[in-house]
């Protein structure tokens, strides 16, 4: 989705540096998610924010951390990048409708640690 | 959130419906059915959601069993830039951790 952007799209990195990933939107949405997907397996959460003051941990939060410093900017940071850590992650974007909240993700940065 | 059961695989001939099945016979009164499509390597793309009337959208139609307990996504004039895995998700909406839980899904071959 053109809405939801994130920088870079790839990445190659060394074991222990820091790297940051970016996310950015123009869908207005209140919420956002970090992704990270391995391959043959589904999407796992990483971290999620309700709002630019609500920061919570997703399903594998080790080793990430992550900052909301506008509705529209939401960056996830690898503190010293690991091998294991290589992966596609996806940024999310949802509004809360009072109903649901459909999820629309961004094009993915595929990051590599070597 | 109820657990979901897709086929791994199905083929659709360029120009046909392509119909998707989802079978989520533990689904609670409160949870939405949700379709995903990803193509290869790209993000998840959102196509449609229901509770328990059908849907139609300009991508697909929704159709849910009377009895909530499967429904079926049709793809209504298949085309090649149809292929992808296709993912059936249970969820309740709102405040529930945030998280959607993509199982294995259903890899949809459009051929010409």
């Amino acid at each position: 989705d053109a809405d939801v952007t994130q920088t870079p799209r790839n990445r190659i990195t060394k074991t222990g540096k820091r790297i940051m990933l970016e996310c950015s939107q123009t869908k207005g949405h209140d919420r956002m998610y970090w992704y990270r997907q391995d391959p043959g397996l589904g999407l796992r959460l990483i971290y999620y924010s309700f709002d630019v003051k609500d920061i919570n941990k997703g399903e594998i939060s080790d080793g990430y951390s992550v900052s909301r410093q506008a509705q529209a900017k939401f960056s996830l940071s690898l503190e010293s990048a690991i091998p294991n850590q290589t992966a596609l992650y996806f940024c999310a974007t949802s509004d809360w409708t009072g109903a649901t909240d459909t999820q629309y993700f961004g094009p993915g940065t595929r990051l590599t640690v070597l | 959130d109820a657990k979901t059961t897709q086929p791994p695989s199905m083929d659709c001939a360029e120009g046909r419906a392509a119909n998707l099945p989802c079978n989520h016979s533990t689904i609670s009164g409160n949870e939405y059915v949700y379709w995903y499509r990803q193509i290869h390597s790209q993000g998840p793309q959102y196509i449609i959601h229901g509770l328990k009337n059908n849907e139609t959208n300009e991508m697909a139609s929704l159709i849910i069993t009377e009895d909530r307990k499967s429904s079926t996504l049709i793809l209504p004039h298949a085309t090649l830039r149809d292929t992808a895995v296709y993912y059936c998700i249970v969820r309740v909406a709102g405040n529930q951790g945030g998280k959607l839980i993509f199982g294995q899904g259903t890899e949809l071959s459009v051929k010409p």
